[in-house]
């Protein structure tokens, strides 16, 4: 069966470099239409897309913090990685991996982790 | 603020039914991007409840009904219970910022 899990530190000091894994299974990325992304959600807040990156390497960052963000995939072990840099208090928030399986960068969500809470603070 | 807009809150008493807008524009929804609807426990990952306007995963009830029209869309809970109290958000594709988007959310009370 299909599963995500997210994980990384729990606490990062700001202006520094926050690196997240989904490691998954039941699943490749090599396989045609599946892509991966990152989902964030501040506490108490609305979610707020980050990042896709697909099977054929294509990947897309959230406008507003591309220039903060890199996605990268490992197919060989089935992971993810997100980097988000020079990170402020404004960032903390429950981060999700989540899957699309139709190809189209719009598509839904149809499997997610279970989210791992990153807490920015000195 | 969201690129989608939902109303904050919504609330209804258990056996009654409830809508739940989500409102874009010419760059999302009426570009024709198909629109998605999540529901979120407390506590809990989202889980898609509608894909593609009005599609439902298999395992979700036939009281959530999805529907589009030009910019705007509709999620509607017949029937409430008590377990149907969470939030609920919509999501959808923006041309103009080349990435995914999700409404503000909507919390659901059963009264």
């Amino acid at each position: 069966q299909v599963t995500l899990r997210e994980s990384g530190p729990a606490l990062v000091i700001p202006t520094q470099t926050l690196t997240l894994t989904c490691t998954f299974s039941g699943f490749s990325l090599k396989t045609t239409g599946m892509c991966l992304s990152w989902i964030r959600q501040p506490p108490g807040k609305a979610l707020e897309w980050l990042a896709h990156i697909c099977w054929n390497d294509d990947f897309y960052y959230n406008t507003f913090l591309e220039t903060r963000l890199t996605i990268s995939k490992d197919t060989s072990k089935n992971q993810v990685v997100l980097t988000v840099t020079n990170v402020d208090p404004v960032d903390t928030a429950t981060y999700f991996c989540a899957r699309i399986s139709t190809g189209n960068y719009g598509g839904d969500f149809d499997f997610w982790g279970q989210g791992t809470l990153v807490t920015v603070s000195s | 603020h969201s690129v989608l807009m939902q109303p904050p809150s919504v609330s209804g008493a258990p056996g009654q039914r409830v809508t739940i807008s989500c409102t874009g524009s010419s760059s999302n929804l009426g570009a024709g991007y198909e629109v998605h609807w999540y529901q979120q426990l407390p506590g809990t990952a989202p889980k898609v409840i509608i894909f593609v306007n009005s599609n439902r995963p298999s395992g979700v009830p036939d009281r959530f009904s999805g529907s589009k029209s030009g910019t705007s869309a509709s999620l509607v809970i017949t029937g409430l219970q008590a377990e149907d109290e969470a939030d609920y958000y919509c999501q959808s594709y923006d041309s103009s910022l080349s990435g995914v988007v999700f409404g503000g959310g909507t919390k659901l009370t059963v009264l």
